[in-house]
């Protein structure tokens, strides 16, 4: 099946730093990849839709200077989450979509936990 | 308009006994639909998925799902729990209506197996 992959898996990082999570499709291209985050006890929250070659776009109440997105390639979008603090501290899972195959479809990435200190 | 309702918040089961896990949808939309797992302090993992294909859906470590239109429901199941077994569980629907596709992950249910 699709697999989606997401670099790290976990991070720690100083407040006032940037972070940059990874998020690759491996056996498929992705012409749009989308940005989850988790927050405890609740289910997951859109952030942005990521298209290759496009601005991405984002949800209401996420700040895009802050949660910086790049598609860069159809395997591959990046999230920064610039001068990191505490409350930014979460599980953050991207997912790709597959426009091949029988019915298109989304796979989801293991997630990146990250925590700032 | 679309939704998922994992029905139980927590289910605690025996070792060896079955495992259902709830997940009721409604979609507008031709829905794909999935069982994720995550273990503790661990990602999701995808366990098993449904997509317009066999209505009986078989994936990893044991657990089965049968998509059931006519009931709108996706539940999950396992003929034996393990003590691996024991994580949160997650029922995604993914709604695809031309090139639009929303998606909407339920709240989870966490399973408890008891030795």
């Amino acid at each position: 099946g699709a697999v989606v992959s997401q670099h790290p898996s976990r991070v720690i990082c100083k407040s006032g730093t940037s972070v940059k999570i990874e998020c690759r499709s491996l056996d498929f291209q992705a012409t749009t990849m989308f940005w989850y985050r988790q927050f405890p006890k609740q289910s997951l929250m859109l952030m942005a839709t990521s298209n290759e070659g496009s601005k991405a776009t984002y949800e209401q109440g996420v700040e895009k200077d802050k949660f910086l997105i790049n598609h860069a390639s159809l395997t591959l979008s990046t999230l920064t989450v610039t001068s990191a603090h505490p409350e930014d501290s979460s599980f953050y899972i991207c997912s790709a979509r597959d426009p091949t195959g029988w019915g298109e479809t989304q796979y989801f990435g293991p997630g990146t936990r990250l925590l700032v200190l | 308009a679309q939704s998922v309702t994992q029905l139980d918040s927590h289910v605690s089961v025996s070792e060896g006994t079955p495992v259902l896990l709830r997940c009721n949808y409604s979609s507008s939309y031709s829905p794909s639909l999935f069982w994720y797992v995550q273990h503790p302090n661990k990602g999701l993992q995808l366990l098993l998925k449904y997509t317009s294909a066999a209505t009986l859906v078989k994936g990893i470590n044991g657990f089965e799902a049968e998509f059931k239109k006519s009931e709108t429901s996706f539940h999950l199941t396992k003929p034996s729990a393990h003590m691996s077994d024991a994580a949160e569980y997650f029922c995604v629907v993914v709604g695809n209506s031309g090139g639009y596709q929303k998606v909407t992950f339920g709240t989870g249910t966490k399973l408890q197996v008891i030795p």
